[in-house]
């Protein structure tokens, strides 16, 4: 699986967008890219995964360059409960499912 | 909402002890996951299961752990002995077979070993 880059910690103000970057810089064309995050003390929740097209659920949207070496998670009004830990995550989508987890981005919202 | 249940939430041993940590995975999930996660790290896997059969665990400590899903549903981790270094939460996932899974975590099992 390829390797995530991401920084270590954003902050964001109650109310706005939080853009949380990543950069995949060696994904292969069958890879996918996931988001998880992980509030304080709890299991890793699965918020969205896209392919190369932009994708958009209830949690958050999910941009992806055209050239697919880098994405952005956007949370588009952050609230408090969404202060967690963000992680990034590019595998393919058969075969191994497991789940390479690198150091993520703690985001944190203010108020 | 169906979720992954474990337990113990906290435990605390000695070094030398042994220990077990149970999930009950999400009904009809037939792949199951071991995780720890270190602190200040993101979760690493122990061991994941198809059914009750071992589909990856290379990252698996076995001079020491163990895993096992007998009957296909719940699971057991266990480490004998207990060294300091095991301190960490242990997570249990699970997820339906296929090639597309979300993965649905537990709370996890806070370890601590003194």
């Amino acid at each position: 699986d390829a390797k995530t880059t991401q920084p270590p910690s954003m902050d964001c103000a109650e109310g706005r967008a939080a853009n949380l970057p990543c950069n995949h810089s060696t994904i292969s064309g069958n890879e996918y890219v996931y988001w998880y995050r992980q509030i304080h003390s709890q299991g890793p929740q699965y918020i969205i995964h896209g392919l190369k097209n932009n994708e958009t659920n209830e949690m958050a949207s999910l941009i992806i360059t055209e050239d697919r070496k880098s994405s952005t998670l956007i949370l588009p009004h952050a609230t408090l409960r969404d202060t967690a830990v963000y992680y990034c995550i590019v595998r393919v989508l058969q075969g191994a499912q497991k789940l390479v987890f690198g150091q993520g981005t703690r985001l944190t919202i203010n108020p | 909402e169906a979720e992954v249940a474990q337990s113990p939430r906290y435990k605390i041993t000695e070094k030398s002890q042994a220990v077990a940590f149970w999930c009950d995975p999400i009904s009809g999930h037939a792949t199951l996951y071991w995780y720890r996660q270190i602190l200040g790290q993101g979760p690493e896997l122990l061991v994941q299961f198809q059914d009750e059969s071992v589909v990856d665990d290379s990252q698996l400590p076995k001079d020491r752990f163990s895993a096992e899903r007998l009957k296909g549903v719940d699971s057991t981790l266990k480490i004998q002995p207990a060294e300091l270094g095991d301190s960490a939460m242990y997570l249990c996932a699970s997820s339906l077979a296929g090639y597309y899974n979300e993965q649905f975590f537990g709370p996890g099992t806070r370890l601590t070993v003194l």
